[in-house]
C-alpha cells in the first residue's frame, strides 16, 4: 500500500465519546501533519510532528490530542467534542519541513459530532 | 507575514474552454507558491509548485501557472477544460525559507465544467 492512509473514512460520535483518528504514511517521509478542513474556511494547521520541529496551533482546543509514536504513524485522539468540531480532518506528510517539501495528503476522515 | 487570496469561490467553464483560476499572494520575502487540487471525497494533491527557478511552471493534467512578481500573482491556467477537471483548487504560499509547516492555503476555488 502506498501514500497516506487515514482511518476511519467517516466517523459519527456523540459529545461524550472518546475516539481516535489514525494516519499512516508509506512514503518514507519524516514529517506528519494534521489539518482541519471546514466548509468555506481555509485549511487550518492543527499539529506538525517532524525530526526538526513540533508545532502545535495554540488555537486548537485541548479536546484534540495528537500522538506520533514513530515517523510513519500519527493519531488524533478526540474527547468531549463539540458540534462545531464537525469537519474533514486531513493528515499529510512530507520529506522534511523545508519550504521545498510538498505535502502529500490522505483522503481524510469526515467527522460528525452529534 | 504572508497571505494568499483566491478570487472567485466558484468558477464555471464549458468543456474545451480556457480555465483561469486566480491567485494573488502577499509576502515580505520571495515566496514559494503551490497549487493543490482536491477531488470529491479525497485529500489534496499537488498540481505544481514555484520555487524561484522558471516563472512559468508546468504541472500535472495539462495545468500551468505563471509567477508574476510585479502583479504578486500566480494564476492557474489550462487551455482546454475537461470534465475530469471538476474539483476544488487551492493556492498556497510559503514565505522564503520558512518551514513547510508555515504554508498558508487560500480559501479555494470550486471549478465546474459545463458539457
Amino acid at each position: 500500500e502506498t501514500g497516506v492512509t487515514q482511518t476511519p473514512r467517516h466517523l459519527v460520535m456523540g459529545m461524550t465519546n472518546k475516539k481516535s483518528l489514525k494516519c499512516e504514511q508509506h512514503l518514507g517521509h519524516n514529517a506528519m501533519y494534521w489539518y482541519k478542513q471546514s466548509a468555506k474556511k481555509p485549511l487550518e494547521l492543527m499539529f506538525v510532528y517532524s525530526l526538526e520541529e513540533r508545532v502545535e496551533n495554540n488555537s486548537v482546543p485541548s479536546r484534540f490530542s495528537p500522538e506520533c509514536p514513530n515517523s510513519s504513524h500519527l493519531f488524533l485522539h478526540l474527547h468531549t467534542l463539540q458540534p462545531e468540531d464537525s469537519a474533514l480532518y486531513l493528515c499529510a506528510s512530507s520529506q522534511g519541513v523545508t519550504n521545498n517539501s510538498p505535502l502529500h495528503f490522505g483522503n481524510g476522515t469526515r467527522l460528525t459530532v452529534t | 507575514a504572508q497571505s494568499v487570496t483566491q478570487l472567485g469561490s466558484h468558477v464555471s467553464v464549458s468543456e474545451g474552454a480556457l480555465v483561469l483560476l486566480r491567485c494573488n499572494y502577499s509576502s515580505s520575502v520571495p515566496p514559494y507558491l503551490f497549487w493543490y487540487v482536491q477531488y470529491p471525497n479525497q485529500g489534496l494533491q499537488l498540481l505544481l509548485k514555484y520555487t524561484s527557478a522558471a516563472t512559468l511552471v508546468k504541472g500535472i493534467n495539462g495545468f500551468e501557472a505563471e509567477f508574476k512578481k510585479s502583479e504578486t500573482s500566480f494564476h492557474l491556467t489550462k487551455p482546454s477544460a475537461h470534465m475530469s477537471d471538476a474539483a476544488e483548487y487551492f493556492c498556497a504560499v510559503i514565505a522564503g525559507y520558512s518551514s513547510a509547516s508555515k504554508i498558508i492555503f487560500g480559501s479555494g476555488t470550486r471549478l465546474s465544467i459545463r458539457p
